[in-house]
């Protein structure tokens, strides 16, 4: 079955505790991105990765780090988390060779409370 | 600057009651505009991607539909189970970001 898988659903952490959230895909899909979702300001993006080892800023990515070491996983990493990381976290994934025909799936995702 | 804006952010429709939501954008250029549809507590589904003005597709009791400036999303005779928000998203002529409108909450009242 076609899916992208996050890691945990659900972490309460303290300020400051580094943290991971992991992703993985297993379409093969080139393209994948981090996104936040909070009430009133809809999904936001983080950081997207078009390919193994290529990563770029999104809109919001202050505080967060990335990495794409293989084509099927891409972490999110929160170095040193804060109350206002407070919140709904997807991963996402796209198939499509250039933007033709471009579907796009998601995690299930985790929801982060920084304490 | 970039912008997708939703409208109306609610909506509630008696079944089988038609209706169509908005997704008006200002983005420089545009390579594609996409829709999901999102239930509580789970992640975007996919439904459509436009490309280009005059472009339009369906499923089942949904049609999307996109103009230079704007897309609707119509929504034929629904019924409860197509209760959910609904989001669309551009992707900019430079560049591979996406940008999310804040989407619109439809309920379908049997």
């Amino acid at each position: 079955e076609a899916q992208v898988t996050q890691n945990p659903r659900y972490l309460i952490t303290v300020t400051g505790k580094k943290l991971t959230v992991t992703c993985s895909q297993n379409m093969n899909h080139e393209y994948m991105s981090w996104y936040r979702q909070d009430p009133g300001l809809g999904l936001r993006q983080i950081y997207y990765s078009m390919n193994v080892e290529v990563t770029d800023k999104g809109d919001v990515p202050e505080g967060y780090k990335v990495s794409r070491k293989e084509k099927r996983n891409f972490p999110l990493i929160l170095e040193s988390p804060s109350p206002n990381q407070t919140s709904l976290y997807f991963c996402a994934s796209l198939k499509g060779t250039g933007w033709a025909n471009t579907e796009a799936f998601f995690g299930q995702g985790t929801r982060l409370t920084v304490v | 600057e970039d912008q997708v804006t939703q409208s109306p952010e609610a909506l509630r429709l008696q079944e089988g009651e038609s209706s169509s939501l908005n997704c008006s954008y200002t983005v420089s250029g545009l390579r594609g505009l996409f829709w999901y549809r999102q239930d509580p507590g789970k992640g975007p589904e996919f439904l459509f991607t436009l490309y280009s003005a005059g472009e339009e597709k369906e499923k089942e009791r949904l049609k999307a539909t996109l103009t230079k400036k704007e897309s609707f999303l119509h929504i034929t005779a629904p019924k409860p189970e197509d209760s959910a928000t609904y989001l669309c998203a551009v992707l900019r002529g430079t560049g591979n970001q996406f940008y999310f409108g804040t989407g619109t909450s439809l309920t379908v009242i049997p």
